[in-house]
């Protein structure tokens, strides 16, 4: 079965602080995950993809295929990283699932 | 113009009623979607076009029904939907479909009495 999970629901740190949001897929072909955003008020947009290997606003994501997963890590996170996460795999061909998601909320 | 508009931002119609959800890019995307995404859930798929083509449907009922005029128009013509329906409906493009990054509309939400 095609899968996304995002085990949790809220995830809430101080300023300063390392974060990481977990994903998890499950996939039988080759993946491309995403991890997209939604700041308060504003609408979806991507964050980054696991083929672009880049840093994003601090963001990285490493896709382990031995573990299926894509976790998103920031080593100092900023108040205004506080905004709901979605994990999403592509599955080839024309279909995107997301995880359930986690609210990021930085604490001052 | 790097976005994409929908119309209206927000829609209360009866079970009765005929309407139509409006979604519009101009950045000479080939690929749209549809969405829907009720509250503290993820965006789910219902509908991928592609070329103007219907290229996925993801068991919609009949009551959902998408149309793609030209590359850069896409509707979704309701009619008797159930309260059940109530959601954020969501569109979004691409480049293609494939691995390409999906830029999203803010949402039409939609409310069934």
């Amino acid at each position: 079965a095609q899968r996304v999970t995002q085990p949790e629901k809220l995830l809430s740190v101080f300023k300063g602080a390392p974060v990481e949001l977990k994903c998890n897929y499950s996939y039988s072909g080759s993946p491309e995950l995403f991890w997209y955003v939604q700041y308060s008020r504003q609408r979806l947009q991507l964050l980054l993809r696991h083929i672009s290997r880049e840093s994003i606003k601090g963001f990285t994501a490493d896709l382990n295929k031995g573990e299926t997963s894509f976790h998103l890590k920031k080593p100092f996170a900023q108040e205004e990283d506080s905004a709901m996460y979605y994990c999403a795999l592509h599955t080839g061909g024309f279909k995107t699932i997301f995880g359930a998601g986690t609210r990021l909320f930085v604490k001052a | 113009d790097t976005e994409v508009t929908q119309t209206p931002k927000h829609l209360v119609m009866g079970m009765t009623n005929k309407k139509s959800l409006k979604c519009e890019q101009h950045m000479g995307h080939r690929a749209m979607y549809w969405y829907k995404q009720k509250a503290k859930k993820p965006p789910e798929l219902m509908f991928v076009y592609s070329y103007e083509k219907l290229s996925i449907n993801e068991s919609v009922p009949s009551r959902f029904s998408p149309e793609c005029p030209n590359s850069s128009l896409l509707n979704l013509h309701l009619h008797a939907l159930q309260p059940e329906d109530s959601a954020l409906y969501l569109c979004a493009s691409s480049r293609e479909t494939g691995i390409h990054e999906q830029y999203f509309g803010p949402g039409t939400r939609l409310t069934v009495t």
